[in-house]
């Protein structure tokens, strides 16, 4: 079975500072997809960032950068420059390739981060 | 805004009774899933249409229901309702069912069982 964890419930970080948040995840296929959600106080998902497994080069989108171990099954997120509105619960998701796993995202227990002024 | 539309935001039943939430995806999206987000649970997948067939089965009691019409919009049927039932329930959409689209979420909808 395939199983994601993030071992921070909760984290704090002063604006404009740099702050890690840490995933790892447990399969044993190859090929798949790997996701940040962040989820605000108004409890909409919005996606962060995407990985595919593939792919050696780590994802960027503006302030936000993963490292993606494979070898070591872990996704993190590093979010740069931290601003008050990155406050939200984050939460880490791998979805396998193929068809027969379609529209199985699976989470992780997600991390509230606090950015603070 | 993802695009993706659910109605209604929130809603309060009691124990027993039946709803219904209803789901609009983006323009253009062809897969519907349906997520539920409980504070004990987590979040998990619950089922997922494709141009009106059902593509893939999660965690779905088999209380609950649902379908994807012709035009794609999709409805999520949620029976007998149990206090337990109490969560946010997500509807998300993707382009097609292959599972490499980032699947877009909707704002939600809330359930309070009474």
């Amino acid at each position: 079975a395939q199983t994601v964890t993030q071992s921070q419930p909760e984290m704090s970080v002063q604006e404009a500072e740099t702050v890690t948040l840490s995933c790892t995840y447990d399969t044993s296929e190859n090929n798949y997809y790997l996701f940040w959600y962040k989820q605000p106080p108004s409890r909409q998902m919005i996606l962060v960032i995407r990985q595919e497994a593939y792919k050696q080069q780590n994802a960027t989108e503006n302030r936000f950068s993963v490292n993606f171990q494979k070898a070591a099954k872990s996704f993190s997120l590093k979010i740069s420059d931290s601003q008050l509105g990155d406050t939200a619960m984050y939460f880490c998701a791998f979805i396998l390739h193929g068809s027969s796993n379609t529209g199985k995202l699976i989470f992780g227990q997600g991390t509230t981060l606090q950015v603070k002024p | 805004d993802s695009g993706v539309t659910q109605t209604p935001k929130h809603l309060i039943t009691a124990t027993g009774q039946r709803v219904t939430l209803r789901c609009s995806p983006r323009s253009g999206d062809l897969s519907v899933y349906w997520y539920q987000q409980s504070l004990d649970q987590g979040l998990q997948f619950l089922i997922q249409y494709y141009n009106g067939e059902e593509r893939a089965k999660g965690n779905i009691l088999e209380r609950f229901s649902a379908q994807q019409f012709p035009d794609l919009h999709s409805e999520l049927n949620l029976s007998s309702l149990e206090l337990g039932d109490s969560a946010l329930y997500f509807c998300a959409s993707s382009v097609d069912h292959s599972s490499g689209n980032t699947i877009y979420f909707g704002e939600g909808s809330w359930l309070t069982v009474v």
